[in-house]
This record gives structure tokens, C-alpha cells and sequence, in this order.
């Protein structure tokens, strides 16, 4: 195991449902991450968080809301998703240096999401 | 900007057999650069990575990589292939003096190994 848990492992939700998926890094990092993988398609990063702060944003939808109480927590909140947003989402940590030097990032085991 | 290029979506090898799986990357200035493998339903778990010194990395499960600055690729290398080796793997990069301050994934080689 890396250190990082997500819950749950798999989602089944209908687009009118909202849900919310769960990251805890127990590896005492100062950054968070969540990706996208869909088939056939390179990760997609979707938000990052150093310090607790939002960093990043690459233009995600706003269905998709983040949420990153301490560094050890991230979650991200569902609502009225489509079913072209069924994929894997992957949460990760890393260490990220003040200078911004950014230490390796280790992966959760990701969220099956299918959106009906 | 920074990218990076997987060239082949699938390679098949014979175990016990040498295998390869190549990447080749774009940065303006200097690469950090990292394999990751992902095996089915879990997540992507950190092989290896270049961040400067040698060009010959050595990482996880007997993996190298072997950093060649002139052809810009960083190509995934196991001398004996294991039917346990397959998966899917992903190179990463990050340009240590651009602008962009996250990772770049390529799209993945599926990598099979025969019996």
C-alpha cells in the first residue's frame, strides 16, 4: 500500500444524486491531487492543493467541487454528473518544498465512479 | 510546455525475454521524470524517477530507466521480463524551469508478457 486511501472503491450514482468521494494520506504531505483516468486517454489533473490552499484548477466543471479540510484529507463533491464523467478518479500526495521542488507523487487506488 | 509521448499503446513480450517500453519527452529547460505501473483496479503505484546525476536509473521489481538528454527519452528497461510485469505503464515529466508546475502524464502502454 502507498500511504493514500480513497473510499469508496466503487460508485454507482444517477446524475441527479449527489455524492462525494474521500482521499486520506497518512504519509505527512503538504499537497493533494485528484485525476481523472478515462480509457484511452492520458490522466487528466483536476485539482491540486498545497498547504490546504487551492492551487490549480484545470477548468473542471463545476459539478465537481473540491473540498481539503487539512493536508491529510481531500474530498471531492458530486452533483448532477454526466455519464461522459464515468471514469477512475484517481486521488494522490506529495511533498512540495517552499522553493516549489515537487517530491514524487504516490497514488491512491482510485474511485470507480459510473454515472447512469 | 511540457509533454510527454508514449509512442506504442501495446507491447507484447515472451517471459524471460528483455523488454522496453519507450517515452520520449518535451521541456524547455531540464526534466524531472518518473515511471509509474498500474496493475488492473488499483492505482498507480511510483517505479522510478530522474531527477539529475545518473542517466542509468535503477528502480522497483528490477525496472531501470536510462535518461538520454540528446534523444530526449527516458525508456522504461527489465533485462528478464515476468508474466507479473503486466500492466500498464505511464512516463511522467515536469519541467524544472517552466512555468508548468505539475506533472505531465503520456497516455499509457499496455504491457503484456507471454507465458
Amino acid at each position: 500500500e502507498t500511504g493514500v486511501t480513497q473510499t469508496p472503491r466503487h460508485l454507482v450514482m444517477g446524475m441527479t444524486n449527489k455524492k462525494s468521494l474521500k482521499c486520506e494520506q497518512h504519509l505527512g504531505h503538504n499537497a493533494m491531487y485528484w485525476y481523472k483516468q478515462s480509457a484511452k486517454k492520458p490522466l487528466e489533473l483536476m485539482f491540486v492543493y498545497n498547504f490546504k490552499e487551492q492551487t490549480e484548477n484545470n477548468s473542471v466543471p463545476s459539478r465537481f467541487s473540491p473540498e481539503c479540510p487539512n493536508s491529510s484529507h481531500l474530498f471531492l463533491h458530486l452533483h448532477t454528473l454526466q455519464p461522459e464523467d464515468s471514469a477512475l478518479y484517481l486521488c494522490a500526495s506529495s511533498q512540495v518544498e517552499a522553493s516549489g521542488y515537487q517530491e514524487t507523487q504516490y497514488f491512491g487506488p482510485g474511485t470507480r465512479l459510473l454515472v447512469l | 510546455a511540457q509533454s510527454v509521448a508514449q509512442p506504442e499503446d501495446q507491447v507484447n513480450v515472451a517471459e524471460g525475454n528483455p523488454l522496453t517500453v519507450k517515452c520520449t519527452y518535451s521541456v524547455s529547460g531540464n526534466p524531472y521524470l518518473f515511471w509509474y505501473v498500474q496493475y488492473p483496479n488499483r492505482g498507480l503505484q511510483f517505479l522510478l524517477k530522474y531527477i539529475t546525476g545518473d542517466n542509468l536509473v535503477k528502480g522497483s521489481y528490477g525496472f531501470e530507466a536510462e535518461f538520454n538528454k540528446s534523444q530526449t527519452s527516458f525508456h522504461l528497461k527489465k533485462p528478464s521480463a515476468l508474466v507479473s510485469d503486466s500492466a500498464l505503464y505511464f512516463c511522467a515529466v515536469r519541467d524544472k524551469g517552466g512555468s508548468a508546475r505539475q506533472l505531465t502524464f503520456g497516455s499509457g502502454t499496455q504491457l503484456t508478457v507471454l507465458p
